[in-house]
């Protein structure tokens, strides 16, 4: 069956580069979405389509996927982006990865 | 701008049928999909199922045999039943648009229920 596989964790200091990975066999062969989940908030979109940022996303968000990987990557991390990322495909159903923790410290 | 507020009853009791309500403002529910994914308490997301095209749907193949989503066009409203309910269904459940069937582009703030 189809898996998504992310760290659940990861740390990234303020101002630095965070890269949250997703991994599932020819993944590349999907699109990706990713959502970021505050503390007892919904998940919000910030990237479709492997590459793509909904309107009012920072541009510090991008995504790519090649391989078995897929990756969200923030640049300039920021404390407001403290959060739960999850990847998602659709592989004749939905689904999601286990989601990843992202600390700012 | 797409809103969606979803309603439930909060507790239900174990093997009893699980009834949500999602309340569409913004977009008529007759076009693009809509969607119930859930979460356990610290845990991730699951996907439940869609509905799109007015009457088609797709399940998590793990849910297919108790759920069933539903909409109302004249109440502009999306609906979840979940049989036979036990205390793992306990979760925050979602309601979330879509403009196709691979993405979710809006969410509600989510209804939390337990089953006990």
């Amino acid at each position: 069956s189809s898996e998504l596989t992310q760290p659940p964790s990861l740390s990234v200091s303020p101002g630095q580069t965070a890269g949250v990975t997703c991994t599932g066999k020819n993944l590349d062969s999907k699109y990706v979405s990713w959502y970021q989940q505050k503390a007892d908030q919904s998940p919000l979109l910030v990237i479709y389509e492997d590459t793509k940022r909904p309107s009012g996303i920072p541009d510090r968000f991008s995504g790519s996927n090649s391989g078995n990987t897929a990756t969200l990557t923030i640049r300039g991390t920021q404390s407001i982006d403290e959060a739960d990322y999850y990847c998602q495909m659709w592989d004749n159903r939905v689904v999601f990865g286990g989601g990843t923790k992202l600390t700012v410290l | 701008q797409v809103q969606l507020q979803e309603s439930g009853p909060g507790l239900v009791k174990p093997s009893e049928t699980l009834s949500l309500l999602c309340s569409v403002s913004g977009v008529s529910i007759r076009s693009f999909y809509w969607s119930w994914i859930r979460q356990p308490p610290g845990r991730g997301l699951e996907w439940i199922g869609y509905i799109y095209s007015s009457e088609s749907t797709d399940y998590n193949p793990s849910l297919r045999s108790r759920a069933t989503i539903s909409m109302d066009t004249s109440q502009n409203e999306v609906s979840l039943k979940l049989d036979a309910v036990t205390a793992a269904d306990t979760a925050v459940y979602y309601c979330a648009f879509g403009r196709d069937g691979y993405k979710f582009n809006i969410w509600g703030q989510g209804t939390r229920l337990s089953v006990s």
